[in-house]
């Protein structure tokens, strides 16, 4: 069974177009996290929820607007896609906040054409 | 500026042979930690080790801590074709709140 599953894991789309991507976690995990990953392989935090609750923002364009529905999931709806947002997003759930072990999700590789 | 840093960006070795990473960090932490990305994969977590601790092992894997460098050695033994990865330090530190913060990576390369 997938700890963390994100959808979809390949996402190609034009400028401008809205997209969203989906996280879940079974692991019964309080903290949830978004990471975008880029081109040099260089992680940065977006957001991060605990019990459905923002925690962390992030400098992040206000295109980017985070979800969660449950504890269990976390979603990011991203509004008028530019090409500087081509990247992996990971998904990402810990025990608890703070620095804790966290477990990634496999990535959605985003590709703004 | 990045708080993890890591050193050297790429190594490449023959298989059986150690491979060292190295990391250093600005702040004070609270923990450092070493997590493993195969190629299109997400990460992995390999070890933590706290701020009071010094050396920790697990398996094949080696980390050491020297907080007053500010810097953290992730070492494996015997490496195999299937250690081929990039390797990323993260750093928990009072001063980043309730996050981890990321180096760059080493991408190791394992020749068989």
């Amino acid at each position: 069974d997938t700890a963390v599953s994100q959808t979809p894991k390949y996402l190609v789309t034009q400028m401008g177009n809205d997209k969203s991507i989906k996280c879940e976690q079974n692991l019964g995990h309080d903290t949830m996290y978004w990471y975008k990953q880029d081109s040099k392989k260089f992680l940065k935090i977006m957001f991060s929820y605990n019990n459905k609750e923002l925690i962390i923002n992030e400098t992040v364009p206000n295109r980017f607007s985070p979800k969660s529905p449950d504890k269990a999931h976390l979603n990011l709806h991203i509004n008028s896609l530019e090409l500087g947002d081509s990247a992996v997003y990971f998904c990402a759930s810990s025990p608890r906040t703070g620095g804790e072990t966290q477990y990634f999700g496999p990535g959605t590789r985003l590709l703004v054409l | 500026s990045q708080q993890g840093e890591e050193d050297p960006q790429a190594l490449s070795i023959q298989e059986g042979e150690n491979a060292t990473m190295n990391c250093s960090y600005k702040t004070s932490i609270n923990n450092l930690q070493w997590y493993r990305q195969n190629s299109g994969r997400g990460l992995v977590h390999l070890i933590l080790i706290r701020s009071n601790e010094r050396e920790k092992h697990s398996g094949r894997l080696r980390v050491t801590l020297d907080t007053s460098k500010k810097s953290s050695s992730l070492l494996i033994t015997a490496s195999r074709a299937a250690d081929t990865a990039s390797y990323f330090c993260a750093t928990d530190a009072p001063i980043y709140g309730n996050k981890l913060v990321f180096g760059a990576g080493t991408i190791l390369r394992v020749k068989s």
